[in-house]
């Protein structure tokens, strides 16, 4: 597609339950980023894959979080028994040499 | 490792006079350097970058940003403000442009516009 497409723009949920978090990438990019927002703060790194595999995935916060990508394309972020802790914004980025492009994420509210 | 700083959380200007929002960076190698703006409920657009060519850097409405390396500095300027450049700013660093280089932000500068 044109840009990067994230779903949904806002999810509420309960504690302790799961949540999944998806991204559709610009076409042809290979390299997939999730960063989190939370309020006052900056933006936090989370994973990063290199088509299929996640090279890098020191920025998750605890075994609660895990990420998938398919066919070098998709990518759905997951978070298991979600506390309210959790709740911020979720970007998802992709990118080609030169350019990160970033989608305008999911804010997610846990209560 | 690669940080950032962003002096001032919060900056405050009259329309039609100078910005400028400071970052400082630390990195072990060369650094790629980006600035990015964020409106209410939207996602990052990117202002400018630097990718080890010209130290001066043009971007979009009219900012711009020059690297310094002897002062690890990375500030964006714009000469006059405007009512619609009120949003939250962000310096981000990276080891390299290419596809496996994760960017690191600073936490943000909000710019506020006031008449």
């Amino acid at each position: 597609g044109a840009g990067v497409s994230q779903s949904p723009s806002n999810k509420v949920t309960e504690k302790g339950k799961d949540v999944e978090l998806r991204c559709d990438p610009i076409s042809g990019h290979t390299a997939l980023y999730w960063y989190r927002q939370s309020l006052g703060q900056g933006l936090e790194f989370l994973i990063y894959f290199q088509g299929n595999s996640a090279p890098d995935k020191s920025g998750l916060p605890s075994d609660r979080f895990s990420a998938e990508r398919t066919g070098g394309s998709v990518s759905t972020l997951t978070i298991q028994r979600t506390q309210q802790e959790d709740s911020a914004v979720y970007l998802c980025a992709s990118s080609s040499w030169g350019g990160y492009t970033f989608g305008s994420g999911t804010r997610l509210t846990v209560v | 490792a690669q940080s950032v700083t962003q002096l001032g959380s919060h900056v405050s200007v009259s329309e039609g006079a100078l910005v400028l929002l400071r970052c400082n960076y630390s990195s072990s190698v060369p650094p790629y350097l980006f600035w990015y703006v964020q409106y209410p409920n939207q996602g990052l657009q990117l202002l400018l970058k630097y990718t080890s060519a010209a130290t001066l850097v043009k971007g979009i409405n009219g900012f711009e940003a020059e690297f310094k390396k002897s002062e690890t500095s990375f500030h964006l300027t714009k000469p006059s403000a405007h009512m619609s450049d009120a949003a939250e700013y962000f310096c981000a660093v990276s080891e390299g442009t290419g596809t496996a280089s994760k960017l690191t932000f600073g936490t943000g500068t909000r710019l506020q516009v006031t008449l």
